[in-house]
């Protein structure tokens, strides 16, 4: 099955700053590539998705970057905000088994 | 739409005893499926369902059951419960995985097992 690796496991970042996350995945026909964020206690929530047919995809201060080539993928965020501070999760799938990586922990210090 | 439902939120269970947990989704997703979450592990598959009738395995699914009677309802079955399987639970549901829809999740099954 697809195994999803996740670097780093814990990032802390001033406030303002940029902070950036990435996953590599080991099936070449994965095709689906979303990120999750969750807050303590809470259900993970989606917050941005990419397709196989895109190198890139923005919503406001979030993007993420798909290389296929190499077989991974990256979420940016800029201008970072305390209430972005979470856990983070990128997941792949090509068929119905979605696989995910093992988290992220942001910290954004005021 | 209440989207995905879980119960019980929190459990508590002697090593042996079985139990389920309960999901429900009224999105009228084909898609259902249960995730375990531990530290440090991320989010693991546990079993899923493409539809009513229609179960597989996921990564981790030794020690669990699951059917899919209805579109509606995806039960998480623990047949005689270890401590290894102390864990957040998570159900989920979605149009359809392989198509690159949203995975929606409940809001989450903690279970203890003493």
């Amino acid at each position: 099955g697809e195994n999803v690796e996740q670097h780093p496991s814990t990032l802390s970042v001033q406030e303002g700053d940029s902070a950036v996350i990435k996953c590599t995945y080991s099936d070449s026909a994965s095709n689906y590539f979303p990120w999750y964020k969750q807050e303590l206690g809470k259900r993970p929530q989606l917050i941005i998705d990419i397709r196989s047919n895109v190198g890139e995809k923005k919503d406001q201060r979030i993007a993420v970057t798909l290389n296929k080539t190499a077989k991974h993928f990256s979420l940016h965020i800029t201008e970072t905000q305390p209430e972005d501070s979470a856990v983070y999760f990128c997941a792949a799938s090509q068929s119905n088994d979605m696989r995910f990586g093992a988290g992220t922990r942001l910290t954004v210090k005021p | 739409n209440a989207g995905v439902t879980q119960t019980p939120k929190f459990q508590v269970l002697k090593t042996g005893q079985s139990m389920t947990l309960q999901c429900a989704q009224d999105m009228n997703h084909e898609y259902m499926s249960w995730y375990r979450q531990d530290p440090g592990m991320g989010l693991r598959l546990i079993h899923y369902s493409v539809g009513a009738g229609i179960t597989d395995q996921g990564e981790v699914p030794n020690g669990y059951n699951v059917s899919r009677s209805t579109t509606e309802d995806f039960p998480l079955r623990l047949l005689s419960a270890a401590p290894s399987q102390t864990s957040v639970y998570f159900c989920a549901s979605s149009l359809g995985v392989s198509s690159g829809n949203t995975i929606y999740f409940g809001e989450g099954s903690w279970l203890t097992v003493v």
